[in-house]
């Protein structure tokens, strides 16, 4: 699996949007974004995934370049609960290979009052 | 919905004992993962079931650690005999197929003294 760049921390104010980026320029053309987080003391959560165009739910959006060597997940809203570590995760779409997922040591994320 | 629960929460055990950890995946999800967090270092994979078939257990450390699925519902994972380094939070994910998103469970956090 293609590995990913991240910065180590990040700071938001509550309320405002958190825009958390990450680098996969050797991402190869079967392989999706995922993103996870983890909350102090608890199982990685499942946030969003994307292969090429932009995607959005209920909790982020992600933004993928058009050359998909990186990508940025957005909180639209960040509140006090969104404190966490986030993890960029590139991973291989065929149903019949590995679908391991390769944790990297993610963004943490301090949304300050 | 009940989501992926993992039994213990925590485990104290000395050094050389046995200890079992178990998995119950969310219902219907063929596909359960062991992954587990040491101190200090990245969530690493350990392997995946498919149903009741190991479909990569690359990341299993040793021969100390046996996983079983019997009849494809819940997993155990077995330490057997335990060492110092075994300590770590060990993580039970599962996803209804391979490439789809992974749900992980709180964890449990043995400790071997």
């Amino acid at each position: 699996d293609a590995k990913t760049t991240q910065p180590p921390s990040m700071d938001c104010a509550e309320g405002r949007a958190a825009n958390l980026p990450c680098n996969h320029s050797t991402i190869s053309g079967n392989e999706y974004v995922y993103w996870y987080r983890q909350i102090h003391s608890q199982g990685p959560q499942y946030i969003i995934h994307g292969l090429k165009n932009n995607e959005t739910n209920e909790m982020a959006s992600l933004i993928i370049t058009e050359d998909r060597k990186s990508s940025t997940l957005i909180l639209p809203h960040a509140t006090l609960r969104d404190t966490a570590v986030y993890y960029c995760i590139v991973r291989r779409s065929q149903e019949t290979s590995g679908s391991r997922l390769t944790f990297g040591e993610g963004t943490q994320l301090t949304v300050n009052p | 919905e009940a989501g992926v629960t993992q039994f213990p929460s925590h485990s104290v055990i000395e050094k050389g004992q046995t200890v079992t950890l178990r998995c119950d995946p969310i219902s219907g999800h063929d596909n359960l993962y062991w992954y587990r967090r040491v101190m200090g270092k990245e969530i690493k994979f350990l392997l995946h079931f498919v149903k009741e078939s190991k479909q990569d257990e690359s990341g299993m450390p040793n021969n100390r650690f046996l996983a079983e699925r019997t009849g494809g519902t819940y997993s155990t994972l077995k330490v057997q005999p335990a060492e110092l380094e075994d300590s770590g939070v060990y993580f039970c994910a599962s996803s209804q197929f391979r490439n789809t998103e992974a749900f992980f469970g709180q964890g449990t956090r043995l400790t071997v003294v």
